[in-house]
This record gives C-alpha cells, sequence and structure tokens, in this order.
C-alpha cells in the first residue's frame, strides 16, 4: 500500500474560495508526523502546517487548516479564501519513527493547485 | 527565507563520476535531510542526520552517502552518476525535540544533470 496518497493530481478553485486538498496515509507506527508543504514553480519547499499523531486539535495556521481524522487515516489540507499566489503544487508528507530512533519520511505525489481570478 | 543555504544551484555532470553537493541548516537546527525530486514528482527521502549520525535512510543505495558537520551543516555525495541520479536535491533543517521533530526548513534546492 501506498504510505502517503493524494488523488487529485490537480484542482481549480475561484479565488477567495475554500478548496480542500485529500491526503490519506498508511502507517503502523503510533507516533507519526504529518505536514504539508507549498512547491511554487520556483522550486522552493514551503512548510505549512504540521500534525502530530498525538495531537488533539486540528493545526491551524492562518488561512491553513489541517482536518485530520486518525481513524480514516486521512489528513486534507483545507484553504480558506484562495489568493492568486497560493496556485503552486502541494505536498503531503508523513514522517514515522522506527526503533532506535530510526526515521523516515514518505512524501505524496502531489496535487497541483490554480487559483482562478 | 528559511536561512538554510545550498550550493551550487545547478550543476551538470558526467555519468560515472561523482558529485558533491552542500547544505547549510539554520541556525539551530540540529537535523538534515535529503531528498531527491525528479521532475513532475514528489520529493524521495534520501536520509536524515541527527548530531552527525544517520537516523533515517530511504530506499536509495549505498553510492548515496552523507556527512553532517560539527556545525550541523552536510554533504551528499553520489558516486558512479547515472544519468536517472537527474534531479533537484532538497536539503531540509529542522530541531529535534525529544521525541519530535519540528518543522522542517527547505534550502532552494541544487539542480544535478547528468549527461
Amino acid at each position: 500500500a501506498q504510505k502517503i496518497t493524494q488523488t487529485q493530481p490537480g484542482m481549480f478553485v475561484q479565488e477567495k474560495e475554500a478548496v480542500t486538498l485529500d491526503c490519506t496515509y498508511d502507517t503502523s507506527d503510533p507516533s507519526y508526523g504529518l505536514f504539508w508543504y507549498k512547491q511554487p514553480s520556483s522550486g522552493e519547499m514551503i512548510f505549512l502546517i504540521y500534525q502530530g499523531s498525538y495531537d488533539q486539535q486540528n493545526a491551524t495556521e492562518g488561512r491553513y487548516s489541517l482536518n485530520f481524522q486518525k481513524a480514516r487515516k486521512s489528513a486534507n489540507l483545507v484553504i480558506s479564501a484562495s489568493q492568486l499566489g497560493d496556485s503552486a503544487m502541494y505536498f503531503c508528507a508523513m514522517r514515522e519513527r522506527y526503533s532506535g530512533g530510526y526515521q523516515k519520511v514518505t512524501f505524496g505525489t502531489g496535487t497541483k493547485l490554480q487559483v482562478i481570478p | 527565507e528559511t536561512g538554510v543555504t545550498q550550493s551550487p544551484t545547478h550543476l551538470i555532470k558526467t555519468r560515472g563520476q561523482q558529485v558533491t553537493l552542500r547544505c547549510s541548516s539554520q541556525s539551530g537546527h540540529n537535523t538534515v535531510s535529503w531528498y531527491q525530486q525528479a521532475l513532475g514528482q514528489g520529493p524521495q527521502f534520501i536520509f536524515q542526520y541527527y548530531r552527525e549520525e544517520e537516523n533515517g535512510r530511504g530506499n536509495f543505495p549505498p553510492r548515496f552517502s552523507g556527512l553532517q558537520f560539527p556545525n550541523y551543516s552536510s554533504e551528499l555525495n553520489v558516486n558512479a552518476l547515472e544519468l536517472d541520479d537527474s534531479a533537484l536535491y532538497l536539503c531540509a533543517s529542522s530541531l529535534a525535540l525529544g521525541q519530535q521533530n519540528t518543522e522542517a526548513f527547505f534550502g532552494q534546492g541544487t539542480r544535478l544533470t547528468v549527461v
């Protein structure tokens, strides 16, 4: 099974509207972390939001919120009030820990978001 | 800007050669990770270093090796370059606090082309 699945290769959203980018994950590590990153065409990877597996509350950072449904193993990113500058690739990623503190990070295949004026 | 600096920004190498990529992590960060991102794909985790020791590795062959220095800067070395090694190589630094990492901040990447 894929560790991280992003099923939406591309999404369109009208400016000022909200949009949800889907992410599901699969892990047996009880202490995992989930991240969302934005990658504009310039190539840099920009951290958006983090959710730890034991966090009780959904993470929020400004216009970004993470809809964390642990039982369903989903961690969808919600962007409110979309702006033209939000047009970019969005990646969901998961950090897993193994014995001895060893860890591994897996990224999804990404969703290309385009904001329409 | 994140404070993570990678050099060089672009590089062209010939198949079979060796390459060294460098990364200066953000001040105060003790953990550095390296990723390979092929065109149109998500980043693939190569390995992670914490306090000069490798503490995580993805599915990459041994010809991909790394180092972390006492100042937490890092190098990625790739031997016997293959055409498929052409990609954007990203370095990310973070701060490990007990069992949790803070968010990782990425550099701008090194674009490696193997011909």
